[in-house]
């Protein structure tokens, strides 16, 4: 497909399990966005690659979160030791170029985690 | 601490209304401003990305005005329709950190038929 995918779409995990979340960027796109948001909220900002440099992960909550983007493409988003207060829509998005402030970022459909 | 505060939190209106709704954003250090248009169990669609100030962009029945020296951006929806009824979400780009955006929180837009 031509959009930002994401995998797993719905996670239920029991609280102190590890989740691990993946986002598909658009093919050739340099930034790659990560972040959460809570019901009737906005996306609130997690982390950032370009390429596969994390450039900024000021938005990550604790270290329990962390993210990589090994290749350059693919991220994942992982979780470890879950809590409920984790349960949110995790939403990953790409732009074409480097860091841009000006350009569009394309949003994926979203992973749903809840946390039991 | 950046905000960026949109207005009214909800709105409902009747098909055929034109409606028009606030996004405020930090005056300074200014790069960009954008909309989103955000349908519940679906991706947000970019709607705008608007840099100059006194901007003006239009899509179909949608526009969107820019005044960056004090901090504002207005979406006016002519001619609502059922169909335009989604939360519309404004985004600021932090100063000197890439693409990060602050997000505002929406403004959910009903159009009765």
């Amino acid at each position: 497909g031509a959009g930002v995918s994401q995998s797993p779409r719905y996670k239920v995990t029991k609280r102190g399990q590890d989740v691990a979340l993946r986002c598909d960027p658009i093919s050739g796109h340099v930034s790659l966005y990560w972040y959460r948001q809570a019901l009737g909220q906005g996306p609130e900002f997690l982390t950032y690659f370009n390429y596969e440099a994390q450039q900024d992960k000021s938005g990550l909550p604790n270290d329990r979160f962390s993210a990589e983007r090994p290749e350059g493409s693919i991220s994942t988003l992982t979780i470890q030791r879950t809590e409920q207060r984790d349960s949110a829509m995790y939403r990953c998005a790409s732009s074409l170029v480097a860091g841009g402030s000006t350009d569009t970022q394309y949003f994926g459909p979203g992973t749903r985690l809840t946390v039991l | 601490i950046l905000n960026v505060e949109q207005s009214p939190q909800s709105l409902h209106v009747q098909e055929g209304d034109s409606t028009n709704f606030t996004c405020s954003f930090p005056s300074s250090n200014f790069y960009a401003l954008h909309w989103y248009r955000w349908e519940t169990a679906k991706s947000p669609e970019a709607l705008f990305v608007m840099t100059l100030n006194g901007d003006e962009k239009k899509k179909g029945r949608i526009s969107a005005t820019l005044n960056t020296k004090e901090g504002y951006s207005y979406l006016y929806i002519k001619g609502s329709q059922p169909e335009d009824s989604a939360t519309y979400l404004c985004a600021f780009p932090v100063y000197n950190q890439g693409g990060k955006l602050i997000f505002g929180q929406g403004t959910e837009l009903s159009v009765k038929p």
